[in-house]
């Protein structure tokens, strides 16, 4: 158990919808970050939050967008779904001082397994 | 854009072989490598973090070597065993040292 937990498990939704996922990072990181696992796909960095701010973007379509909360919780909005947006979505925190020039491990949840049907 | 290769995408061995997968990346603007372990129905879980050209790292029987100027790390498995079956990915951080980049992972799996 890495401490960073997610919710829902499993989401099923259909096309057009809008779903939030959240997600909880281990007690006292400050960092959260998104990815995006489709099928025969690496797992994709999204974006990142620290401290309640955006930190870092990655391919992140424009009808996502996350936040993250004074709680230092997260949550990821997926609007207009589509049948591709259909993938496992992870969360993952890092400690706040980094590794010696090595960047934060990362500490990644159980994943929310999005279906759009 | 950054781009990590890894190699080869799947592998099955026998209990007790021994083994090892590649991680390619260019090899301008290394800033660390990190290697993680996914077992079904899991979370990744972070292995190595790896930063200066010739680091070895090691973890019971897994071990891993880095060359930041050819671009390339290995990671070893000695005495493969049935727990051992997952797949194993390797991140590089961006030159901003901000974001993880994935490659596709290598996925090991050992018979009894």
């Amino acid at each position: 158990d890495s401490g960073v937990t997610q919710t829902p498990k499993h989401l099923i939704t259909a096309t057009g919808q809008r779903v939030t996922l959240r997600c909880s990072p281990r007690s006292g990181d400050l960092s959260v970050y998104w990815y995006q696992q489709s099928l025969d796909q690496g797992l994709q960095f999204l974006i990142q939050y620290y401290n309640g701010e955006e930190r870092a973007k990655g391919n992140i379509l424009e009808r996502f967008s996350a936040q993250q909360f004074p709680d230092l919780h997260s949550e990821l909005n997926l609007s207009s779904l589509e049948l591709g947006d259909s993938a496992l979505y992870f969360c993952a925190s890092s400690p706040n001082r980094p590794l010696a020039g090595g960047g934060n491990e990362q500490y990644f949840g159980p994943g929310t397994r999005l279906t759009v049907t | 854009i950054l781009n990590v290769e890894q190699s080869p995408q799947s592998l099955h061995v026998q209990e007790g072989d021994s083994t090892n997968f590649t991680c390619s990346f260019p090899s301008s603007n290394f800033y660390a490598l990190h290697w993680y372990r996914w077992e079904t129905a899991k979370s990744p879980e972070a292995l190595f973090v790896m930063t200066l050209n010739g680091d070895e790292k090691k973890k019971g029987r897994i071990s891993a070597t880095l060359n930041t100027k050819e671009g390339y790390s290995y990671l070893y498995i000695k005495g493969s065993q049935p727990e051992d079956s997952a797949t194993y990915l390797c991140a590089l951080y961006n030159q901003a040292g901000t974001a993880l980049i994935f490659g596709k992972g290598t996925t090991l799996s050992v018979s009894s």
